[in-house]
């Protein structure tokens, strides 16, 4: 089934530790998102790719890095996490000219 | 700054009709999306408007007026699979979305 897959769906990690959070699509889509959606709070943008080989900073890009090597693959790394990092990450794709999104199904992120 | 407000929840009956509004300040607009989220799953695009005027889709119709900086998502034949949460979204001029904070549907029986 064509779509983005998430992974890990849900982990709990120590503060200060290092972690990636993996994002595939096959829709050969151009653009892709990572979103944070925490309680109250509308999904907010932390870093996009438009195209492979570029990204760019979103709304709450600190503590977030990513990178774009290919058209499928749009990984998410926190360096060193906070308890503030605690949240759900929704990872997103669309033809940049639709806008149009999709959507992974979510990983849900808790640091201790 | 930008923003997107819409009401926090809304209850409604099954079988009934409800109407969720949007008001949003953005710098620029180029298009006001409409999307569904069940709880614990992803959104998902219910709809699209670009232009003033009324856009339908069987039970969902969504409307925009651009000069009011409003939108409203209306919901018919309320069933009890429309309880989720309802998020506005408006692409702003360097073609990134804004999100509001989402509107929770509650449908009672």
């Amino acid at each position: 089934i064509a779509g983005i897959t998430q992974a890990p769906t849900s982990q709990i990690l120590a503060a200060g530790r290092r972690m990636t959070l993996r994002c595939t699509q096959d829709m050969r889509h151009n653009a892709m998102y990572w979103y944070r959606q925490d309680l109250g709070l509308g999904l907010r943008l932390i870093h996009y790719s438009n195209t492979a080989g570029t990204t760019g900073k979103g709304e709450v890009p600190d503590g977030y890095s990513v990178s774009r090597a290919n058209t499928d693959d749009f990984p998410l790394t926190l360096a060193s996490a906070v308890p503030s990092q605690t949240s759900v990450y929704f990872c997103a794709s669309s033809e940049r000219n639709t806008g149009e999104l999709f959507f992974g199904e979510g990983s849900r992120l808790t640091v201790l | 700054g930008q923003n997107i407000d819409q009401p926090t929840e809304m209850t409604a009956t099954e079988g009934a009709i409800v109407q969720i509004n949007c008001t949003y300040q953005t710098s620029g607009f180029n298009g006001l999306f409409w999307y569904q989220q069940h709880a614990g799953e992803a959104p998902t695009f219910l709809s699209y408007n670009v232009l003033d005027g009324l856009e339908e889709k069987g039970r969902f119709s969504s409307f925009l007026s651009r000069s009011k900086g409003y939108s409203y998502l209306l919901l018919k034949e309320l069933q009890m699979k429309d309880s989720a949460s309802y998020l506005c979204a408006v692409r702003d001029s360097n073609y990134q979305l804004i999100w509001g904070a989402g509107t929770k549907l509650i449908i009672k029986p």
